[in-house]
């Protein structure tokens, strides 16, 4: 079993919809829990960071952790075009390490 | 402040010679990590740098992969003999280990490609 899995994709919406990206993790006793945005040809860039269950909200992006279920997912509200990317989702596995899920690949569509 | 920096952002070599890719880390972070992505693949972990610690090796694929960190800043990674399978885009990450969360921060990468 991987330690951090996510759908491939591609997730497409429509702009102006609601993009839900959701992640699990193997581990139960990780403690931290993050979302990275990728555009294509570029490296990934953090835009979210949370380790209490939860939501946790920032502009238009929401991380709802839930440690019982062991997953961690993404809100994209009032999704644009310029959120068209891959999603990486990342749990810390011990005191400095973080295992990336494989992303998913967002599409919204104009 | 200036984020995590690397160089060169691109690298053509032939096949059998040898590589250094350099990182520079976010001022203050004393944490840097070396990942690798192929194309279309996820993260893969290489190495980590923490202080005067030993790094944590056990991501190098082959032991024509080596890195070092000299005064606990600057990071280089060496790829010797490279072998066309060595072509990916090469990450740095620094950190800060404090508190809970261990943020990493992403450098704008190396892209080696070997022919």
């Amino acid at each position: 079993q991987k330690e951090v899995e996510q759908n491939s994709g591609p997730l497409s919406v429509p702009e102006g919809a609601i993009a839900s990206l959701n992640c699990t993790y193997s581990d139960r006793v990780s403690q931290s829990f993050f979302w990275y945005r990728q555009y294509s040809g570029k490296s990934p860039e953090l835009i979210m960071s949370i380790y209490s269950n939860g939501d946790k909200e920032d502009g238009r992006f929401t991380a709802q952790l839930n440690k019982a279920s062991q997953y961690v997912s993404l809100l994209i509200r009032d999704s644009q075009p310029s959120d068209s990317a891959t999603y990486l989702c990342a749990v810390r596995i011990n005191d400095y390490k973080l295992s990336f899920g494989a992303g998913t690949t967002v599409t919204v569509r104009a | 402040g200036a984020g995590v920096s690397q160089s060169p952002s691109n690298k053509v070599t032939e096949k059998g010679k040898d590589v250094e890719l350099r990182c520079d880390p976010i001022s203050g972070h004393t944490a840097l990590y070396w990942y690798r992505q192929s194309l279309g693949q996820g993260l893969e972990f290489l190495i980590y740098f923490q202080g005067n610690s030993a790094p944590d090796k056990s991501g190098l694929p082959s032991d024509r992969f080596s890195a070092e960190r000299t005064g606990g800043s600057v990071s280089t990674l060496t790829i010797q003999r490279t072998q066309q399978e060595d072509s990916a885009v090469y990450l740095c990450a620094s950190s800060q280990l404090t508190g809970t969360l261990v943020e990493q921060y992403f450098g704008p990468g190396t892209r080696l490609t070997v022919t």
